[in-house]
């Protein structure tokens, strides 16, 4: 079925230094959607990305849509300690009824402040 | 706060009893998903509704579990004669197609099961 890959599996970072995380799958991807989960919380919804190549913006966050749809990253510049989390891609089945989503494994990211 | 409710946060039992898990979703969301998620992997879907209809299993959702959302609204996860293994974090969340966010799914904070 569906698989989504996401690298690296951790990222430790010192405050004020870049952060990305890739999200890859073998087949085309409906669209990508990227979750943030703090230590302990749930997954918290960031953005939603449908169309090939497309670039979104959320502060220092940068989210990206390859050409083929079949991979997405996200970009953290200058990291934050409130940045800490584990950052899961997810792709949307949006086919006849099933709306469910299949997560990657996610990137847990620490800061070191 | 989401808004998605989950009841109770916390479950300790022991092999072989049974467990119910309450969902309650955002009010106007007629889409309501349950996921389990286990330490350091993301949440695998197990079940999907649109109002009170089931339309969709993993096969993730074995025999012993079951999940109901009788009026359309709030739902249950049962696991009868739990295991080990069913310890996980089990998430509910609710979407609308109508709500213009674009169906996005809002998480509930989730149960937390650990079967000893």
């Amino acid at each position: 079925g569906q698989q989504v890959m996401q690298i690296p599996q951790y990222q430790h970072v010192q405050e004020g230094e870049d952060f990305t995380t890739y999200c890859n799958s073998s087949t085309t991807l409906s669209n990508i959607q990227w979750y943030k989960q703090r230590p302990g919380g749930h997954p918290v919804f960031l953005i939603q990305l449908v169309k090939s190549g497309e670039v979104k913006k959320q502060k220092r966050l940068t989210f990206q849509f390859g050409e083929a749809k079949k991979n997405s990253s996200l970009h953290i510049t200058a990291t934050q300690t409130t940045d800490v989390g584990t950052y899961f891609c997810a792709d949307e089945n949006s086919g006849g009824s099933n709306y469910k989503l299949t997560f990657g494994k996610g990137t847990l990211l620490t800061v070191n402040p | 706060d989401t808004g998605v409710s989950q009841d109770p946060r916390h479950k300790i039992t022991k092999r072989g009893q049974n467990v119910t898990f309450r969902c309650d979703p955002i009010s106007e969301h007629n889409r309501l998903y349950w996921y389990r998620q286990t330490l350091g992997q993301g949440p695998e879907f197990l079940t999907y509704f649109q109002n009170e209809a089931q339309l969709e299993k993993s096969r993730l959702l074995s025999d012993r579990f079951s999940a109901e959302r009788p009026k359309g609204s709030f739902s249950t996860l049962e696991i009868q004669r739990t295991e080990q293994g069913d310890s996980a974090m089990y998430l509910c969340a609710s979407s609308s197609p109508n709500s213009g966010d674009g169906d996005t799914q809002y998480f509930g904070p989730g149960t937390r099961l650990t079967v000893l």
